[in-house]
């Protein structure tokens, strides 16, 4: 049981650039969340889906998209990167109130 | 809007020491209050959860308390260890997950 994990672990990207963030769970959870986590900054909520198939903007949608094409797996996408993205995120998944979050991905954006 | 204050931002104890973090919150509805632990480099991991009506919830030598009339918590170590070097990290809940408002952070770190 790996719980959540993400892919990649770092990755460095130019302005402009696309990549995608995968993030995966093993518990059968139906809600699954991206936050970004920022110097000095509490966690932001990004994207989120309540099931598979669903997606919803959270608090700082802008420059990113999501995918929820299985139940187990939640992609982010930035289309266009920018160094305003240089951020560490996080991938977590839920049931009631419980979430559980992977070990992060840091993304900078040159 | 809704806002999570923590102090003090970081915090250097002795090992076996005990220590107390704060968290002052105003975030409506309130929902339930969590405390998560996050090691450098790692995502967040749950301590407790409280709802409105539990005032206090331990986990191990954690303790957790919380007062919803004044919109205060504490996270409570008691004889801490090396290992509880972390940001442990208050997030309140104003209904569903995709409404939580996370905490800037307490940096602990338990020194020999």
């Amino acid at each position: 049981n790996a719980g959540v994990t993400q892919t990649p672990k770092f990755r460095v990207l130019k302005t402009g650039q696309s990549m995608t963030l995968l993030c995966a769970q093993d518990m059968n959870h139906e809600y699954m969340y991206w936050y970004r986590q920022d110097p000095g900054m509490g966690l932001r909520l990004i994207h989120y889906s309540v099931g598979e198939g669903t997606t919803a903007k959270g608090e700082v949608p802008d420059g990113y998209n999501v995918s929820r094409l299985k139940k187990q797996n939640f992609l982010l996408g930035l289309e266009s990167a920018a160094p305003s993205q240089t951020s560490v995120y996080f991938c977590a998944s839920s049931y009631s109130n419980e979430q559980f979050f992977g070990p992060g991905t840091r993304l900078t954006v040159l | 809007k809704n806002q999570v204050e923590q102090s003090p931002q970081s915090l250097i104890i002795l090992e076996g020491k005990n220590c107390t973090l704060q968290c002052n919150y105003t975030v409506s509805p309130f929902s339930n209050l969590r405390w998560y632990k996050q090691d450098t480099g790692r995502g967040p991991v749950s301590l407790t959860i409280m709802t409105f009506s539990e005032n206090t919830k331990s986990n191990g030598r954690y303790t957790a308390t919380l007062d919803a009339d004044t919109k205060q918590s504490s996270l409570h170590i008691t004889a801490s260890q090396l290992s509880d070097s972390a940001s442990y990290i208050c997030v309140v809940s104003a209904g569903t997950a995709s409404k939580l408002t996370f905490g800037t952070g307490t940096r602990l770190q338990v020194t020999l």
